[in-house]
């Protein structure tokens, strides 16, 4: 079973670089999301979707882009990194319905020197 | 707007002793589910228990428990017998239950267990 699965798991960019990170999920969840975690933040949403072609803003969206061409996967991309985007990223799925659990990928450290 | 409170930072137990993690909760939303993740060291993400707005009981799930005051909007984990694989840090989450479906997080609280 794959569950939610990231790629990749550490990534060191430059200052303005671009990059995506990948996720994707075997399940048929409609739901999926984005958070960042940081020291004493907990986790923040980025990003979230409720279906293929459906995408809307969570509390951190600034410096992200995203898309949902398919039910399976849900790509974060960031436009051009800073070093405020040091962080570790989560991916997480579940179906639509409110008693699910979320599932979440490894997790991706990022670090933007 | 949808917002998870979680106070302490960091607490320490004695293993075997029962620890109660403190969870507030803000909402205008009148059904919502409440969970309860934790975060060892190695950094996967674990659920540990569900709570429906809407539940009459609390949950249990082992020796996990959740204190659900609606009227005071907290949803508590008690973790009864702690074991020293019990550290680690420990998430509260909100979820509406239509509309969006997104979840919200808390700062987190990190246990550790001592010998």
């Amino acid at each position: 079973n794959a569950g939610v699965t990231q790629t990749p798991k550490f990534q060191v960019l430059k200052t303005g670089q671009s990059m995506t990170l990948q996720c994707a999920q075997d399940m048929n969840h409609e739901y999926m999301s984005w958070y960042r975690q940081d020291p004493g933040m907990g986790l923040r949403l980025i990003h979230y979707s409720v279906g293929a072609g459906i995408t809307d803003q969570g509390e951190v969206p600034n410096g992200y882009n995203v898309s949902r061409s398919t039910t399976e996967d849900f790509p974060l991309r960031l436009l051009s990194a800073a070093p405020s985007q040091t962080s570790v990223y989560f991916c997480a799925s579940s179906p639509p319905i409110g008693r699910h659990q979320a599932f979440f990928g490894q997790g991706t450290r990022l670090t933007v020197v | 707007a949808q917002k998870i409170t979680q106070t302490q930072p960091g607490m320490f137990v004695q293993e075997k002793e029962a620890v109660t993690l403190d969870c507030t909760y803000d909402t205008s939303d009148q059904s919502y589910g409440l969970f309860w993740y934790k975060q060892p060291s190695s950094g996967e993400m674990i659920f540990l228990i569900y709570q429906g707005s809407y539940d009459e009981q609390n949950a249990t799930e082992g020796r996990y428990s959740l204190n659900f005051q609606k009227a005071r909007k907290s949803a508590n984990l008690v973790i009864s017998a702690s074991q020293l694989g019990d550290s680690a840090m420990y998430f509260c989450a909100m979820r509406e239950t239509s509309g969006t479906y997104k979840y919200i997080f808390g700062t987190g609280t990190r246990l550790k267990v001592l010998a």
